[in-house]
C-alpha cells in the first residue's frame, strides 16, 4: 500500500506571494492532519480534516488555511508568505479520528525569500 | 507547561548497544496515547511504537520497546542493539482523548550512533 504522498516537495517563494501544499493520503484513511516544522518552535498541530470537514485547529493566523476533497486528498494554502513561514510542513493521515496512529508525508520545505 | 518533555537534546551510543530515550508528559486526560517517530535527515517522520493509556503491558515492536510508567507519567523508547541507520532525531508525541488526531510533540532527541 502506497503510503502519505505530499507535493511539491521543494518550494521556494518570496514575501507576500501565497503557496498550496498538496497531500494525499493512505488509501482508505478518511483523517489527514498537517503540522509545521521550525528550528525554533518545533512541530506544531496546523489543523486536521475529516470526512472534508476541519475538526480541529491549531494557533496559527488566519493566513494559513486548508481543506479537504471527496477522496480525502487535502490542501493547505498559506496566503501573503513571511519569512517566518519558511519550514517543512508535514501531512499526516489516519483511519478515522479515534485513537489511530498518524502516518507522516515526506514533508514540503518551504522557503520564503 | 510543556505536555511532552524529552530532556535529552543529543545522545551517543556504541553500534549494538541498547539506548534509552526519555519523554514524560503531562495530561488530565484518562485516555490518552503515546508515540514514538523517527525523523531521519531527509524530513520523513517514521511511526515506531505506540502506547494507549489503558494498555497494561509495555508495547513493543522489534528491536523497539516502550517502557511505560504511568503514575511517574513517563514513556520512554528502548531501543536494543543499535545500528548505524538508527542515527536520526526521535520525537515523543501524545494524543489526548479530547483532542481527536492532533499530536502534541516534546522538542526531539538527536541519536548518534558510532561504529
Amino acid at each position: 500500500k502506497a503510503g502519505v504522498t505530499q507535493t511539491p516537495r521543494y518550494l521556494i517563494k518570496t514575501r507576500g506571494q501565497q503557496v498550496t501544499l498538496s497531500c494525499s493520503p493512505i488509501s482508505g484513511h478518511r483523517s489527514v492532519s498537517w503540522y509545521q516544522q521550525t528550528p525554533g518552535q518545533g512541530l506544531q498541530f496546523l489543523f486536521e480534516y475529516f470526512s472534508e470537514t476541519q475538526r480541529n485547529k491549531g494557533n496559527f493566523p488566519g493566513r494559513f488555511s486548508g481543506r479537504q476533497f471527496s477522496n480525502s486528498r487535502s490542501e493547505m494554502n498559506v496566503s501573503t508568505l513571511e519569512l517566518g513561514d519558511s519550514a517543512l510542513y508535514l501531512c499526516a493521515s489516519s483511519l478515522s479520528l479515534a485513537q489511530e496512529t498518524q502516518y507522516f508525508g515526506p514533508g514540503t520545505r518551504l522557503l520564503v525569500l | 507547561a510543556q505536555k511532552i518533555t524529552q530532556t535529552q537534546p543529543g545522545m551517543f551510543v556504541q553500534e549494538k548497544e541498547a539506548v534509552t530515550l526519555d519523554c514524560t508528559y503531562d495530561t488530565s486526560d484518562q485516555s490518552y496515547g503515546l508515540f514514538w517517530y523517527k525523523q531521519p535527515s531527509s524530513g520523513e517522520m517514521i511511526f515506531l511504537i505506540y502506547q494507549g493509556s489503558y494498555d497494561e503491558q509495555n508495547a513493543t515492536e522489534g528491536r523497539y520497546s516502550l517502557n511505560f510508567q504511568k503514575a511517574r507519567k513517563s514513556a520512554n523508547l528502548v531501543i536494543s542493539a543499535s545500528q548505524l541507520g538508527d542515527s536520526a532525531m526521535y520525537f515523543c508525541a501524545m494524543r489526548e482523548g479530547r483532542s481527536g488526531s492532533r499530536l502534541t510533540f516534546g522538542e526531539g532527541t538527536q541519536l548518534t550512533v558510532n561504529p
